[in-house]
């Protein structure tokens, strides 16, 4: 079955510091892979995808994130984080299963401070 | 378009008691989906449904029932509440699975005393 690792639990930073996010993920076949952003208090919401193509993703409020093939890897990057990044932040990808439900990892908890 | 709404947004309940947590959404998805979210235990999957009248279990399905009786509500039930389900539960839905963008719900804190 598919698993996602998100290694980093809790990152705490200061404001304009760079920030680097780590999904690894297990299943090597086609995958698309997600961000999410829960900001305190609210559901979940995109944040950024990668269906095909150039492997660096662009996603809302400067983020990016490069899927790497050959590390099974999603990594989640800004370079300079401001405190209204505050948030919990999942990576997801589908399942192995014939359903190909979502996949979540534990989440990272990120606290900016300014 | 409202996309996923939820029913009740609070709820306190005592030991035993029962009730339905509704889920609507108005974007025509196939997927539906609820979840529980716990501190540092991150989303974890109750119960989804693949279409209109099916339903299947997830990650932590007992104590939970669901149904899908119209394509645009998924319903969760609690039969016989317990404190270890105090949680927010958050519905979610997308055109087909995971390959596929989920929309979430704002939530529905419950307590259970």
């Amino acid at each position: 079955a598919q698993s996602v690792s998100q290694h980093n639990h809790h990152v705490i930073l200061s404001e304009a510091a760079s920030l680097e996010l780590g999904c690894n993920y297990s299943y090597g076949g086609t995958v698309n892979l997600f961000w999410y952003v829960q900001y305190p208090g609210q559901h979940l919401q995109l944040l950024l995808k990668y269906f095909s193509g150039d492997p660096l993703v662009k996603g809302i409020k400067g983020f990016e994130a490069e899927f790497i093939k050959s590390k099974f890897s999603f990594n989640l990057r800004k370079p300079s984080v401001q405190w209204s990044d505050t948030a919990e932040y999942f990576c997801a990808v589908p399942s192995s299963g014939g359903s190909y439900i979502p996949t979540f990892g534990r989440g990272t908890s990120l606290i900016v401070h300014p | 378009n409202a996309g996923v709404t939820q029913t009740p947004k609070f709820r306190v309940l005592k030991t035993g008691q029962s009730m339905t947590l509704l889920c609507a959404q108005d974007m025509n998805h196939e997927y539906m989906y609820w979840y529980r979210q716990d501190p540092g235990m991150g989303l974890r999957l109750i119960h989804y449904s693949v279409g209109e009248g099916t339903t299947a279990k997830g990650e932590v399905p007992d104590g939970y029932n669901v149904s899908r009786l119209k394509k645009q509500n998924f319903l969760l039930g609690l039969e016989s509440a317990a404190p270890s389900q105090t949680s927010v539960y958050f519905c979610a839905s997308s055109r087909q699975g995971g390959f596929y963008e989920q929309y979430f719900g704002p939530g529905t804190r419950l307590t259970v005393t």
